[in-house]
């Protein structure tokens, strides 16, 4: 089982849709859990830090569920400059050390179309 | 400004070429990260600094080395590259606050994108 699992997609959406991404996570003692976007040929950006109690900025709106090991993010109102690559990022606990290591997912592509 | 500079953007080498990607942080940030990253797929940590000492090698061949002259710059010196090498090398920072490597959040450069013909 991969560590940080993703729908890979593509998901293709028209302008106005709410497009819902899920991503899972096998180590129960992650500490820290970020979504990245990546434009083609770009580097990763940072879009939101994700925190249990659930977090929102504008139209995107990260749900953490620690229970589950699942994280989620939520686009509402789709815009065509929202297409990209979204990386779900996790700092995974790396046994018997006193740092974590950031795993990435492999990545949900969404297209936003007219 | 979280801006992190990376120099060149692109480079196409030799495989008996030696060659360097340079990368540069203003914001105290005291972690430093190199990622090679290869087309469709994600980030594939390579090297960490903390507090400018060599902290994580992901068992990266010796071809590539990296270099930290001080807190704001971290190098990867290039020597007798594979084509198989070919990829998108990224640089990242972070703060550090907690004292732990990786407990904060990572912001990119823009890469330099590498072509080992």
């Amino acid at each position: 089982r991969k560590e940080v699992e993703q729908d890979p997609g593509p998901f293709n959406v028209p302008e106005g849709a709410t497009v819902a991404f899920n991503c899972t996570y096998s180590n129960s003692a992650s500490q820290s859990f970020f979504w990245y976007r990546q434009d083609c040929r770009k580097e990763p950006k940072l879009l939101m830090s994700v925190y249990s109690s659930g977090n929102e900025d504008g139209r995107f709106t990260a749900q953490l569920n620690r229970a589950s090991q699942y994280i989620s993010l939520l686009i509402r109102d789709s815009k065509l400059s929202d297409s990209a690559t979204y990386l779900c990022v996790v700092n995974q606990n790396a046994g018997g050390t006193s740092y974590g290591k950031l795993t990435f997912g492999q990545g949900t592509i969404l297209t936003v179309h007219p | 400004d979280t801006e992190v500079t990376q120099t060149p953007k692109h480079l196409v080498m030799g495989m008996t070429n030696k060659k360097s990607l340079k990368c540069e942080q203003h914001m105290g940030h005291r972690a430093m990260y190199w990622y090679k990253q290869k087309a469709k797929k994600p980030p594939e940590l390579m090297f960490v600094y903390s507090y400018e000492k060599l902290s994580i090698n992901e068992s990266v061949p010796s071809r590539f080395s990296p270099e930290c002259p001080n807190s704001s710059l971290l190098n990867l010196h290039l020597h007798a590259l594979q084509p198989e090498d070919s990829a998108l090398y990224l640089c990242a920072s972070s703060q550090m606050t907690g004292g732990e490597i990786f407990s904060d959040t990572q912001y990119f450069g823009p890469g330099t994108r590498l072509t080992v013909l």
